[in-house]
C-alpha cells in the first residue's frame, strides 16, 4: 500500500531563513508524482510543487525547492528566505498518474517575525 | 471565478438529518474527486468520478454516503443519517484527462459540523 509519512507534526522558522520540511513514502511503483501542497488557515489546499519521480533534477519554483531521493523514496520541501505568508499546513502528496492523490498528515509551519 | 467551487461553505446539521453537498469544477475537467479531512490530519480520499462514471469508491464511503456526477459537470455528495463522526471537512478536486498535467485542484471545502 502507498503510504505518507512527514515526521514533523510542526516546525517554525524565522522570517527570512531557510526551512525544510521532511517528506517519505512507501510505493512499488516506478513511476508516479509527488507533491507538496500548502494550506493556509482559509483550507484552501494550494500546490506549492511538483516532481516527477522519472526526472533526476530537482524541481524549483521561486523560493521552493525539493529534495528528491528515489531510492530513498525521500522528498523534502525547502522554502528559502522564509514570508509570513509562508505560514501554514503543508501537506507532501503522492499520485500514480490520474488517481487519487494520497496525502500525508501534514506539517504546521509558523513564521517568526 | 474559474476555480472550483463547492456550496455551501459551512453545514450545521443535527445528528440523523441528511446533508447534501455540492462541487462545480473547472469547466472541462473530466475528472472530479471527494475527500474528507478531520481536524489536524491530511485528506483522504473518498471517491472519484470520469465523467459521469463513478470509478473508485474508498472503504471510508458507507452505505450513508452517496455520490453523483449526472451530467458529468457538477457532482453531489449526500450524507444520510448523520453522525457526529462525520463532522469534517468535505473537498473537492477536478483535473483535466490530458498528459499536461497530473495536478487537482482543490475547492475551498464544505465543513460540516454534526451536533
Amino acid at each position: 500500500a502507498q503510504t505518507v509519512t512527514q515526521s514533523q507534526p510542526e516546525m517554525s522558522v524565522q522570517e527570512a531563513e531557510t526551512v525544510t520540511l521532511s517528506c517519505t513514502y512507501d510505493t512499488s511503483e516506478s513511476d508516479y508524482y509527488l507533491f507538496w501542497y500548502k494550506q493556509p488557515p482559509s483550507r484552501q489546499m494550494i500546490l506549492v510543487i511538483r516532481q516527477e519521480a522519472y526526472k533526476q533534477q530537482n524541481a524549483t519554483e521561486n523560493r521552493f525547492s525539493v529534495n528528491f531521493q528515489k531510492a530513498a523514496k525521500s522528498f523534502s520541501l525547502k522554502i528559502s528566505d522564509s514570508q509570513l505568508g509562508d505560514a501554514a499546513m503543508y501537506f507532501c502528496a503522492y499520485k500514480v498518474s490520474y488517481d487519487k492523490v494520497i496525502f500525508g498528515p501534514g506539517t504546521s509551519l509558523s513564521v517568526i517575525p | 471565478d474559474t476555480g472550483v467551487s463547492q456550496d455551501p461553505r459551512h453545514k450545521i446539521t443535527k445528528r440523523g438529518q441528511n446533508v447534501t453537498f455540492r462541487c462545480d469544477p473547472i469547466s472541462e475537467h473530466n475528472r472530479l474527486y471527494w475527500y474528507r479531512q478531520t481536524l489536524g490530519q491530511g485528506p483522504e480520499f473518498l471517491t472519484y468520478f470520469q465523467n459521469e462514471a463513478q470509478l473508485e469508491k474508498s472503504r471510508l464511503l458507507s452505505d450513508r454516503f452517496s455520490a453523483e456526477r449526472p451530467k458529468g459537470s457538477f457532482s453531489t455528495l449526500e450524507i444520510q443519517r448523520t453522525e457526529q463522526g462525520d463532522s469534517a471537512m468535505y473537498l473537492c478536486a477536478s483535473s483535466p484527462t490530458g498528459l499536461l498535467t497530473n495536478e487537482q485542484f482543490f475547492g475551498p471545502g464544505t465543513r460540516l459540523t454534526v451536533l
